[in-house]
């Protein structure tokens, strides 16, 4: 089973600024790297899929980074909407794993 | 636009069996390449793949809680189902259902439910 480590698990931002959360795998799992943001009481939202594929309709802001163990997610010039619970999940083997997740509080 | 939704008790008491449904509206699921997941989150902690059914029927679960789930389709109702038989306070926690798109993976999610095990 692959355990992804994400980090960080909360952090805070200001509108404008940069975040990078990181995913880290603990085998290869080449490029099977999806990740989502969810707020409360709604569904999860797809947003990178295979690493670096921005999923359609979801803003450029969002970019995602990585092959084999080390992945980002990076979120460019923050919005006040951008304040959401992010996670990722490896579907490369069984059992798909997700990360323990980070809760991003906006200021 | 697939939307998913799930349904079922609330509460459910030690040693039974936990039963959820999800539907779908918005696509079929007995049609195209994809398979549909059950996915859970107890509070405070990180998401958990229960398992997943194929368009065909055939299933893959989660080695650690194999020996007790079933997850079972009614494509008559455009619904598949998962039971978790004797269920401890372990199993409390919010219970997702998804869409696997071709690469095996999630892209669309139901809001959940909040599945509670307590006498």
């Amino acid at each position: 089973e692959t355990t992804l480590t994400q980090s960080p698990a909360f952090m805070s931002a200001t509108p404008g600024d940069k975040v990078n959360i990181s995913c880290k795998a603990s085998q290869d799992i080449d490029d099977d790297m999806n990740w989502y943001q969810q707020k409360p009481g709604e569904a999860a939202i797809f947003i990178i899929q295979e690493a670096t594929t921005l999923v359609p309709g979801i803003p450029p802001r969002f970019s995602g980074s990585g092959y084999g163990t080390d992945f980002t997610l990076t979120i460019n010039n923050i919005e006040a909407e951008d304040a959401a619970y992010y996670f990722c999940l490896q579907h490369d083997n069984f059992p798909l794993t997700f990360g323990q997740g980070t809760k991003l509080e906006i200021k | 636009q697939v939307q998913l939704q799930e349904s079922g008790p609330g509460l459910v008491k030690p040693s039974q069996t936990l039963s959820l449904t999800c539907t779908v509206s918005g696509g079929s699921i007995s049609s195209g390449s994809y398979s549909w997941s059950w996915i859970r989150q107890p509070a405070g902690k990180g998401l958990e793949w229960i398992g997943r059914i194929y368009t065909s029927g055939s299933t893959n679960y989660n080695p650690s809680l194999k020996s007790r789930l079933t997850i079972s389709a009614d494509t008559s109702k455009n619904q598949f189902s998962l039971k978790l038989s004797s269920v401890t306070a372990a199993d409390t926690a919010v219970y997702y259902c998804a869409r696997d798109a071709g690469a095996g993976a999630p892209d669309y999610w139901g809001q959940g439910t909040l599945v509670t095990v307590s006498s």
